[in-house]
């Protein structure tokens, strides 16, 4: 298994507030990716990274930010929580090897807004 | 931009039978990977099989194939001698060649019984 962990796994807030979610991986892999997943959207990019401090913005960008500092982490920050960012937040690593790009996934975090 | 179009919300299958979920897709490009993605109630995405445009072979993974038509633009997973562990949601997903990001559909849930 692809040694990706995400921090925390479960997190309850209240609206307004700032919250960060942490992605961390060991393979050295060059691209991170934040996911969200609501049901009947299956799994939509917020924003996705192509090296440290390179990071772009994805299909649902709006009210996240994220930072990479280091190769290993990537972090999600929501930057006022409101109930419509109640999810499931998954972190995804890929790398060049081969010609898939195949992305591996983190366990998720699950998080609610009240 | 990408869409990926599953269906199917939910299937049974009758354990140790084959089933066929549907994925199709839209794109404009010549060159693009498609991928399928299992998730089960645990909660985990768990990378399947991968088909690239240009491969004149159906993919296959153990008792994953993919029958991949693009002309129809389909790239359906046939899951053979189902077990009661691939009870799961599936996730079809699509790369562009000249990018890593993944566009996903809204998923498949599958019910094995025994």
């Amino acid at each position: 298994d692809a040694g990706i962990t995400q921090s925390p796994r479960h997190k309850v807030t209240e609206t307004g507030t700032p919250v960060t979610l942490r992605c961390h991986q060991t393979e050295n892999h060059r691209y991170m990716y934040w996911y969200r997943q609501d049901p009947g959207h299956g799994l939509r990019l917020i924003h996705y990274s192509y090296g440290v401090k390179d990071t772009d913005k994805g299909e649902v960008s709006d009210g996240y930010s994220v930072s990479r500092s280091k190769t290993e982490d990537f972090l999600l920050t929501l930057e006022s929580a409101t109930s419509s960012q109640t999810s499931v937040y998954f972190c995804a690593i890929s790398d060049q090897t081969g010609i898939t790009y195949e992305q591996y996934f983190g366990p998720g975090t699950r998080l609610t807004v009240t | 931009a990408q869409k990926i179009t599953q269906t199917q919300p939910g299937m049974f299958v009758q354990e140790k039978e084959a089933v066929t979920l549907d994925c199709t897709y839209d794109t404009s490009d010549q060159s693009y990977g498609l991928f399928w993605y299992k998730q089960p109630s645990s909660g985990e995405m768990i990378f399947l099989i991968y088909q690239g445009s240009y491969d004149e072979q159906n993919a296959t993974e153990g008792r994953y194939s993919l029958n991949f038509q693009k002309a129809r633009k389909s790239a359906n997973l046939v899951i053979s001698a189902s077990q009661l562990g691939d009870s799961a949601m599936y996730f079809c997903a699509m790369r562009d060649a000249d990018d890593y990001k993944l566009s996903f559909g809204a998923g498949t849930t599958v019910t094995v019984r025994a």
